[in-house]
């Protein structure tokens, strides 16, 4: 079957690094995406990774290694409006996204 | 508009109502998508449009479920005779063209929140 893994919830210090694991399981593999959601909010598009490797985008980076199943968002220099809710999303080989439950990044100052 | 627009953004109903829920996707996204979200939870899908293809689906919870796309822009999600479990936020998406590097990417819609009392 198809299935994502995410840490549930993660606490992190105000300027610190955090570092929010996903692991994938799916049929066929167009890519992996992150997006952010605050409470409240719809989703909101961060990144996406379809070759081994990290890409970097000011704070944050996403790394992905596909012989893994296994990618990492990477939080820098945090603030107190990174808190959110961060969910992976794998494409399968329908370009349909697998989606996982989230994980609840807690800033505290 | 430049986003994805959906209507209404709240929807207070009673049990057994039936309810329309609205989603205007970005222009020239061929690709559109509902989503259901409980408090807490992740995304569940509920139904994929992709141009003129039949949708998919799969993800419909139950036969009181349904959804249209117009002219391959406006769709609408229909619940008849809705349930309390039928709660939650429903969000739509929309995405260029899947199959195509950088252009899967889907765009969300505000949401809809819907309460049946």
């Amino acid at each position: 079957g198809q299935n994502i893994d995410q840490p549930t919830e993660m606490t992190a210090t105000e300027g610190a690094i955090v570092q929010i694991n996903c692991t994938y399981q799916t049929s066929g593999f167009n890519g992996l995406f992150w997006y952010q959601q605050h409470a409240g909010e719809a989703p909101t598009f961060l990144s996406y990774n379809v070759l081994d490797g990290l890409e970097e985008k000011g704070r944050f980076s996403s790394f992905l290694s596909r012989s893994k199943g296994y990618s990492y968002l990477l939080l820098k220099e945090l603030q107190m409006k990174d808190s959110a809710s961060y969910l992976c999303a794998a494409m399968d080989s329908n370009y349909q996204l697998i989606w996982g439950a989230g994980t609840k990044l807690i800033i505290k100052p | 508009g430049a986003g994805v627009s959906q209507s209404p953004s709240n929807k207070v109903t009673e049990k057994g109502k039936d309810v329309e829920l609205r989603c205007d996707p970005i222009s020239g996204h061929t690709a559109l998508y509902w989503y259901r979200q409980s408090l807490g939870q992740g995304l569940e899908f509920l139904i994929y449009f992709q141009g003129n293809s039949a949708p998919d689906k799969s993800g419909l919870p139950s036969d009181r479920f349904s959804a249209e796309r117009t002219g391959g822009s406006v769709s609408t999600l229909t619940i008849q005779r809705t349930q309390q479990e039928d709660s939650a936020v429903y969000l739509c998406a929309s995405s260029l063209e899947p199959g195509h590097t950088y252009q899967e990417t889907q765009y969300f819609g505000p949401g809809t929140r819907l309460l049946v009392l």
